[in-house]
């Protein structure tokens, strides 16, 4: 079946630093790619999407790229911020249906 | 902006009761999800729903599991007699034209069985 594999956490950095989430994927078709975003207390929000291969979603900073050839949808930020503390997850769309299949989730602290 | 609501955000309840959340979907959203988290693991797919059927259902979604839309508005999930093992938090999406659509997700309820 359809799965996501995601960088283990938790992930610690200082305010400014380069942000790299990996995301490798296991799908049969043409998934759609997805990152959410979840804060403390709150649901899961949609930070960006890819619906294609070669697409790049881009959402607030945040940047990732369909790879086909690798299976990948890495999430990245170049210059990251205490408010981009959170719990990121990377999900794929399938079946027909559409329903998200998501990865385990990266806690993401970034410290001032 | 619009936005999925869930009730309640907490339950606890006793092994064996029946459980009913509630989600108020997006007004214009036609496409509905079920979702849950056990405490550490990653968000499972429950069920998906359309048009008052359900379309899709993961192993999870058991005969104690139902889903229905009584009036329009409310979308939810019953459980009928809930185990230990139902504790997770469960978020209700939407989308608003058909499964291709971004799915917008309300904010969870976190249900503890005792």
């Amino acid at each position: 079946g359809d799965s996501v594999t995601q960088m283990e956490g938790p992930v610690t950095l200082s305010e400014e630093a380069f942000l790299t989430i990996n995301c490798t994927y296991t799908a049969t078709g043409y998934p759609s790619l997805f990152w959410y975003v979840q804060y403390p207390g709150e649901g899961l929000q949609l930070l960006l999407k890819a619906t294609k291969a070669d697409d790049k979603g881009s959402n607030k900073g945040f940047e990732a790229t369909y790879r086909k050839e690798t299976t990948s949808f890495h999430l990245e930020k170049g210059s990251v911020q205490v408010s981009d503390s959170a719990v990121y997850f990377c999900a794929l769309s399938s079946g027909s249906a559409r329903q998200l299949t998501f990865g385990s989730g990266t806690q993401l602290t970034v410290l001032p | 902006e619009p936005e999925v609501t869930q009730t309640p955000s907490h339950q606890v309840t006793q092994m064996g009761q029946e459980v009913i959340l509630r989600c108020v979907p997006i007004s214009n959203h036609l496409y509905f999800y079920w979702y849950r988290q056990i405490l550490g693991q990653k968000v499972e797919f429950l069920v998906s729903f359309y048009n008052n059927e359900i379309s899709e259902k993961s192993e999870i979604f058991d005969d104690q599991f139902s889903v229905e839309r009584p009036d329009g508005s409310n979308f939810t999930l019953k459980i009928r007699s809930t185990k230990l093992e139902d504790s997770a938090m469960y978020f209700c999406a939407t989308s608003i034209r058909d499964f291709k659509e971004t799915q917008y997700f309300g904010p969870g309820t976190r249900l503890l069985v005792l």
